[in-house]
C-alpha cells in the first residue's frame, strides 16, 4: 500500500500570510491530485501533476511535483478565507487505478 | 449536470440493523469508487467498479459490507449488520476513464452514525 503523509495536519493563519503544506511518501507516483474539501461536501480537485519536476499555478495557488515524484508542494499566496478547508493530496502508482489520499491538512484563514 | 448524487445525507441507526446507501455516478462516467472517510484513518477506498463490474473489495473493511453496481446508473452500499465502529461520511465518486490522471467527482457524502 502506497502512503501520502500530510503536513502540517492543522495550520490556522491569518488574512493575507502565505503559507506551504506538504504531501510525502517513499512510494513513486505516476501522478498526483491536489483537492479542495470544505465542511459537509465532498473532495473537488484543483490540479493534477504528472511530470517529476512540475509546477503548475492556479490564481494564488502553487503545485509542484517532486523530481522524484514522492512528494508534492502546495503554496498559497496571500491566503483569504474562502481559502478555508481540508486540502489532500492523492497518488496514483503506474498503471494502478487506485487513488491514494492523503490525511489533509486543515486550513483556517482567519479574516 | 446534476453531479454524483448520493443518499441519504444523513442517517442514525441502531446497531444491528441494515443500513444501505445509494449513488447516483454522472451519466457517461464508467468506473465508481465508494470511499470512507473518518478523521482517523482519513479518505480510504472501500471499492471500484469499472464499467458496473467490482475490480477491487480488497478495501472493503468485512463481510458485513457488500457493494452493488446493476446498471451504469445505480450502485449501493450495504452494511447488515451495522456497528458504532462503522460511523463515518460514506463517499461515491465516479470518473469518466479508466486513467489514473482523470479527475474524481464526488458527491457530497452520507454521514451514517450507528448507535
Amino acid at each position: 500500500t502506497q502512503l501520502l503523509e500530510q503536513s502540517p495536519q492543522f495550520l490556522s493563519i491569518q488574512e493575507g500570510e502565505n503559507l506551504t503544506v506538504y504531501c510525502n511518501s517513499s512510494s513513486v507516483f505516476s501522478s498526483l491530485q491536489w483537492y479542495r474539501q470544505e465542511p459537509g461536501e465532498g473532495p473537488v480537485l484543483l490540479v493534477t501533476v504528472v511530470t517529476g519536476g512540475e509546477v503548475k499555478k492556479l490564481k494564488r495557488l502553487t503545485f509542484q511535483f517532486g523530481d522524484a515524484r514522492k512528494d508534492s508542494s502546495l503554496h498559497i499566496t496571500a491566503a483569504q478565507p474562502g481559502d478555508t478547508g481540508l486540502y489532500l493530496c492523492a497518488g496514483s502508482g503506474a498503471g494502478s487505478y487506485q487513488l491514494t489520499f492523503g490525511k489533509g491538512t486543515k486550513l483556517s484563514v482567519i479574516p | 449536470d446534476a453531479g454524483v448524487i448520493q443518499s441519504p445525507r444523513h442517517e442514525v441507526t441502531e446497531m444491528g440493523q441494515e443500513v444501505t446507501l445509494r449513488c447516483k455516478p454522472i451519466s457517461g462516467h464508467n468506473s465508481l469508487f465508494w470511499y470512507r472517510q473518518t478523521m482517523m484513518r482519513g479518505l480510504e477506498l472501500l471499492i471500484y467498479f469499472n464499467n458496473n463490474v467490482p475490480i477491487d473489495d480488497s478495501g472493503m473493511p468485512e463481510d458485513r459490507f457488500s457493494a452493488k453496481m446493476p446498471n451504469a446508473s445505480f450502485s449501493t452500499l450495504k452494511i447488515q449488520p451495522s456497528e458504532p465502529r462503522d460511523s463515518a461520511v460514506y463517499f461515491c465518486a465516479s470518473r469518466y476513464r479508466v486513467a489514473n490522471t482523470g479527475e474524481l467527482f464526488f458527491g457530497e457524502g452520507s454521514r451514517l452514525t450507528v448507535l
